[in-house]
């Protein structure tokens, strides 16, 4: 099915251990988010990129890392990860100058 | 003050009632508004896209916009228990396609 695909789902993380969360799109969207969602917080938008090689920062960047080598694949990295940083992630994609957003299933991620 | 607030709730209601959910925001700039529906453990999803003011209705589900209070509503009538979800909306600049999101209102229709 086409869509946005987020892996792992979950994952349990120690403090200081390092890990890479992938994002695949198959819609040939131009532009994908990663956002993080909190709990009376909604969705802060983590890095963002408008197209392959390209990626900025969003509203809550530190502590991740970001790239885009492939136009349908967005990663997000922790180098060190922090129990702050205890969330679900969220990547989405849209087409071009689009504010329709696809989202994935999200990724469940523990620091302990 | 954020720039969008949304009553995170949980707002319940019997089945076959009329739901209304706001948002309100400050930034007079936003041209589109949108809301999402997030099912528990899923990603948001797109149900309601709107530029400007003025309503737009698809089946039960009806989205306005009041740019002159700043004010956002999606109104659902003859409510599913299949609505229970959390309701998002967003909204964004003219030239920027970046959105900005409310908290979100969780609501519970009961059968």
């Amino acid at each position: 099915n086409a869509g946005v695909t987020q892996t792992p789902k979950f994952r349990v993380l120690k403090t200081g251990q390092s890990m890479t969360l992938l994002c695949a799109q198959d819609m040939n969207h131009e532009y994908m988010y990663w956002y993080r969602q909190d709990p009376g917080m909604g969705l802060r938008l983590i890095h963002y990129s408008v197209g392959e090689g390209t990626t900025a920062k969003g509203e809550v960047p530190d502590g991740y890392n970001v790239s885009r080598l492939k136009k349908q694949n967005f990663l997000l990295g922790l180098e060190s990860a922090a129990p702050s940083q205890t969330s679900v992630y969220f990547c989405a994609s849209s087409p071009d100058r689009e504010r329709s957003y696809t989202f994935g299933s999200g990724t469940r991620l523990t620091v302990v | 003050q954020k720039e969008v607030e949304q009553d995170p709730g949980p707002l319940s209601v019997p089945e076959g009632a009329i739901v209304s959910l706001n948002c309100t925001y400050s930034n007079s700039a936003f041209q589109y508004f949108m809301w999402y529906r997030q099912y528990s453990r899923k990603g948001p999803e797109l149900l309601m896209y709107t530029y400007s003011s003025g309503n737009k209705e698809d089946g039960r589900f009806t989205a306005q916009v009041d740019k002159s209070s700043k004010y956002i509503s999606l109104f659902i009538r003859d409510s599913q228990p299949s609505d229970s979800a959390t309701y998002l909306c967003a909204m964004s600049e003219r030239s920027n396609y970046q959105l900005i999101w409310g908290a979100g209102t969780k609501l519970i229709i009961k059968p």
